[in-house]
């Protein structure tokens, strides 16, 4: 079955250091987006990729970084830099163009700063 | 810029109807959807309108003014799973083809 896989589903980070958290999609799609939700707000972007090798920085990329370098596979790095990490993270994608240009989900990862 | 609102909680009673309002500015514009999402889950997809009207997909419909910069979704003989947080999103943003920006999204209680 296609779909999108995020994991883990729960990650705890250590002050000051960096985790990765894993999205993977087997949908064929081009477009993939990472959003951070924070308890009882709606969805921030914080970066979104286009094609594979490019992508854009969204409303709250700092202390965040990403790369494309498959099509199924859209990595986030949450950084020392980022001061407020614990959230809600959401992984999506969708096609580029086309009728069905909705944007699909994965289940999310909540990292928690200990 | 860019901007999207929402209401940010209703209250309705099951069985009844309710109306959501969504408004949004934007230089680029490809699309207006809708999502559901319960409390700890993923956002999951109700609607897509890109042309101005009513789109209907059984007790949910979802309309769009693109000249108004306005869209609602209408919910219709509400149950209560339908108790959920409703976000308005659109896409092409700032004249990117595949930005997607989310609303605050609108929490719904629904009550007996």
């Amino acid at each position: 079955d296609g779909g999108i896989t995020q994991s883990p589903k729960y990650l705890f980070r250590k002050e000051g250091q960096n985790v990765t958290l894993s999205c993977e999609q087997n949908l064929n799609h081009d477009a993939m987006y990472w959003y951070r939700q924070d308890p009882g707000q709606g969805l921030r972007l914080i970066y979104y990729s286009q094609i594979v090798n490019d992508f854009q920085k969204g409303d709250i990329a700092e202390g965040y970084s990403v790369s494309r370098e498959k099509k199924e596979s859209f990595p986030l790095t949450v950084t020392s830099a980022q001061k407020n990490p614990t959230a809600f993270y959401l992984c999506a994608s969708k096609k580029a163009r086309g009728p069905d240009t909705e944007a699909f989900f994965g289940q999310g990862t909540r990292l928690t700063v200990v | 810029g860019q901007n999207i609102d929402q209401p940010t909680e209703m209250t309705a009673t099951e069985g009844a109807i309710v109306q959501i309002n969504c408004t949004y500015q934007t230089s680029g514009f490809n699309g207006l959807f809708w999502y559901q999402q319960h409390a700890g889950e993923a956002p999951t997809f109700l609607s897509y309108n890109v042309l101005d009207g009513l789109e209907e997909k059984g007790r949910f419909s979802s309309f769009l003014s693109r000249s108004k910069g306005y869209s609602y979704l209408l919910l219709k003989e509400l149950q209560m799973k339908d108790s959920a947080s409703y976000l308005c999103a659109f896409g092409g943003a700032g004249g990117a083809t595949n930005k997607l920006i989310f609303g605050t999204g609108t929490l719904l209680a629904v009550q007996p």
